[in-house]
């Protein structure tokens, strides 16, 4: 079965600080991670997608990276802000899958919260 | 608007009632996903559209629950005889494609219902 699983749960940083999310997952065929960004009482945002060949993707203070052959992502947060505090979700897609139960897997996510 | 757009934002049930909760995808996607999420837990898939056809249904809880998309746009979730577990917030996502093998196309997510069975 296709899983992928967060560390940490929660997270707790002083504004300016860094910090590393981390997504382990077994899906397979792997066609590709997406990281999301979910504020509170929203839906979740799509922040960096990566395909088994590419190691890292950068979106502003966020860095992702990939090693498809460990099948571990994280999502580096520079500098953080009040505004980061979110859940962030690891969604990993399987290849030819369609988009039903089986074409995305996603974890129950790392709730971050940023503090002044 | 350009996002995707769920109604109600709030819904206080009645243990025993029927809901239907509602999404408007953005225009010319093709697929449409329902997820639903508890309170600190990642969204769990429910159901899954391409165009009007409900290609997956496996993720539905029990016979309570029924979704469509009749048109191929707007698209409807309902429950029925709603039980206390059904409490959480339902999301509802489009993409352009099909998800499952896209690159380049994202879930795009409404700000869900909550509803609240009491």
């Amino acid at each position: 079965k296709n899983q992928v699983e967060q560390s940490p749960q929660s997270l707790i940083i002083l504004e300016g600080k860094n910090c590393t999310l981390q997504c382990n997952y077994t899906v397979s065929p792997f066609s590709n991670l997406r990281w999301y960004k979910q504020d509170t009482g929203r839906g979740p945002v799509s922040l960096t997608i990566m395909t088994f060949s590419e190691n890292t993707k950068s979106n502003g203070r966020y860095t992702a990276t990939l090693d498809a052959d460990t099948k571990q992502s994280s999502l580096h947060i520079t500098a953080s802000q009040l505004s980061d505090s979110a859940s962030y979700i690891c969604v990993v897609s399987a290849y030819g899958s369609g988009g039903g139960a089986d074409g995305l897997t996603f974890g129950k996510g790392t709730h971050l919260i940023i503090q002044p | 608007g350009a996002g995707v757009s769920q109604s109600p934002r709030y819904k206080v049930a009645k243990r025993g009632q029927d809901v239907a909760l509602r999404c408007d995808p953005i225009s010319g996607h093709v697929s449409l996903f329902w997820y639903q999420q508890a309170l600190g837990q990642g969204p769990e898939f429910l159901t899954y559209f391409q165009n009007e056809a409900q290609l997956d249904k496996s993720g539905l809880p029990s016979d309570r629950f029924f979704a469509e998309r009749p048109e191929g746009s707007v698209s409807t979730l309902k429950i029925q005889r709603t039980q206390q577990e059904d409490s959480a917030v339902y999301l509802c996502a489009s993409s352009l494609g099909t998800a499952g093998i896209s690159y380049n196309s994202p879930l795009h997510f409404g700000n869900g219902t909550r509803l609240t069975v009491t």
